[in-house]
């Protein structure tokens, strides 16, 4: 079965740079969601997305942004990236609706800002 | 405000053993979920088992099942016949309503042979 695709697996930075981080959800599923997992953390909340619109917003900086596209993938642009954005970014999508909207993860974009 | 606590950073078990993660939550709602995702050094967040809160029967999937007590708002995971491939970090998990999860800070489980 296909799953939550990222892109791409990782990701290298120098300070104040900007990155994009790529996410295709599972086919059908009209919801995605972006957490940040630091180094020994649980993953934090950070946006998410429901038919391209965001439905609801954790502690994402300003510099961060994200978007859903028509055909559901999601993106999201960090920019002037500071050491303390090195972190495994996930990727989760869901159906509303089904199961109350079990997430199902991607295999996380891991960024690394020098 | 929802929060998830998991009291033990880390755990070992014997190979074959069964283990007992455990998990408290805070919530004022009367009906949600509750799920245990396992994160193995690969890194991949993996939905290991679900509860139901207005279910009373606690969720079952093959080795791994999950003692409910809603009223203290615990959430245990235990893992029956251990195995190698089950040595990973697992975070019990409580979606709120509008579906942001909300994870606990998660327990290292080691298997040993």
């Amino acid at each position: 079965a296909a799953g939550v695709i990222q892109s791409p697996r990782h990701l290298i930075k120098e300070k104040r740079e900007t990155a994009t981080l790529k996410c295709y959800p599972i086919p059908r599923h009209d919801t995605v969601y972006w957490y940040q997992q630091g180094p020994g953390q649980d993953p934090q909340f950070l946006i998410s997305f429901y038919e391209k619109m965001q439905s609801d917003k954790g502690s994402i900086p300003d510099r961060f942004s994200a978007q859903q596209f028509s055909d559901y993938h999601s993106e999201l642009n960090m920019s002037s990236l500071e050491l303390g954005d090195s972190a495994l970014y996930f990727c989760a999508s869901s159906l509303q609706g089904e199961g109350k909207n079990i997430q199902y993860f991607g295999a996380g974009t891991r960024l690394s800002v020098l | 405000a929802q929060t998830v606590t998991q009291s033990q950073p880390e755990m070992s078990v014997q190979e074959a053993e069964t283990v007992t993660l455990s998990c408290t939550y805070d919530t004022s709602e009367s009906d949600y979920y509750l799920f245990w995702y396992k994160q193995p050094p690969s890194r991949q967040m993996i939905l290991v088992i679900r509860q139901e809160a207005y279910k009373q029967q606690n969720a079952t999937e093959n080795r791994f099942s999950v003692n409910f007590q809603k009223a203290a708002k615990s959430f245990s995971l235990k893992i029956s016949d251990s195995q190698l491939g089950d040595a990973a970090m697992y975070f019990c998990a409580y979606p709120n309503r509008d579906d942001k999860i909300i994870f606990g800070k998660g327990t290292r489980l080691h298997i040993l042979p």
